[in-house]
């Protein structure tokens, strides 16, 4: 069975603090997705990587994907309120096999 | 990307019963797939439904207990038959894109058996 291995499962920082959420796994996966859900919706696409090293920026959010395929991390810098959230990795086997989730949360 | 809904948005519903969820997109898509998760929790994919052909489910899911339906590219159902307090969860369906399998999700259906 292939397994994303999410941490920390759970985090609640302050405004302004940095973060790092890790994905891992002993699978190659073709490309990884992040996907963040809020209460009541679904989950949102955020990016896709695909290339072994690959560094993928959306705003104050770093995403990279590990040089062998198998891991990826999603660093928010100077995080913000409106960055609380449920944060899923999702690696492609021919279908997603997706991570246990990180909640988020980020007070003011 | 595409836009997706569902209905109903949530719903409480007796033990022994069936709910049937319909998912509708906004453009012809060839694979749509039914997700469960529990509030706060990860996904589980439950099938994925492609026009044309059979639903194919994942380990430990059952076309008895989870019927699908995809009469078109635009349009899916997933029915909860026989319902127990076990089932109650978040059902979410959603579209696939392109070779990296990308997916977006319409806005799930809270299910509450008592």
């Amino acid at each position: 069975t292939q397994l994303l291995e999410q941490s920390p499962q759970f985090l609640s920082i302050q405004e302004g603090e940095n973060l790092t959420v890790y994905c891992n796994s002993s699978s190659v996966f073709s490309s990884l997705q992040w996907y963040r859900q809020e209460p009541g919706e679904g989950p949102v696409l955020l990016v896709t990587v695909v290339t072994g090293g690959e560094v993928k920026k959306l705003k104050r959010l770093t995403f990279q994907f590990g040089d062998a395929r198998k891991d990826s991390s999603l660093h928010i810098t100077a995080a913000q309120p409106g960055d609380t959230g449920l944060y899923l990795c999702a690696g492609n086997t021919g279908k997603l096999i997706f991570g246990q989730g990180t909640t988020l949360q980020v007070k003011p | 990307s595409a836009v997706i809904s569902q209905k109903p948005s949530r719903d409480i519903c007796q033990r022994g019963t069936s709910l049937t969820i319909q998912c509708q997109v906004d453009s012809q898509v060839t694979m749509m797939f039914w997700y469960r998760q529990q509030p706060g929790q990860s996904l589980t994919l439950i099938a994925t439904a492609n026009q044309g052909s059979e639903a194919t489910y994942e380990s430990g899911f059952v076309i008895d207990k989870f019927p699908i339906s995809r009469p078109n590219l635009t349009f899916s159902t997933l029915t909860v038959s026989n319902m127990s307090p076990e089932d109650s969860s978040i059902y979410l369906c959603s579209v696939g894109r392109g070779g990296s399998y990308e997916q977006y999700f319409g806005p799930g259906t809270r299910l509450t058996v008592t």
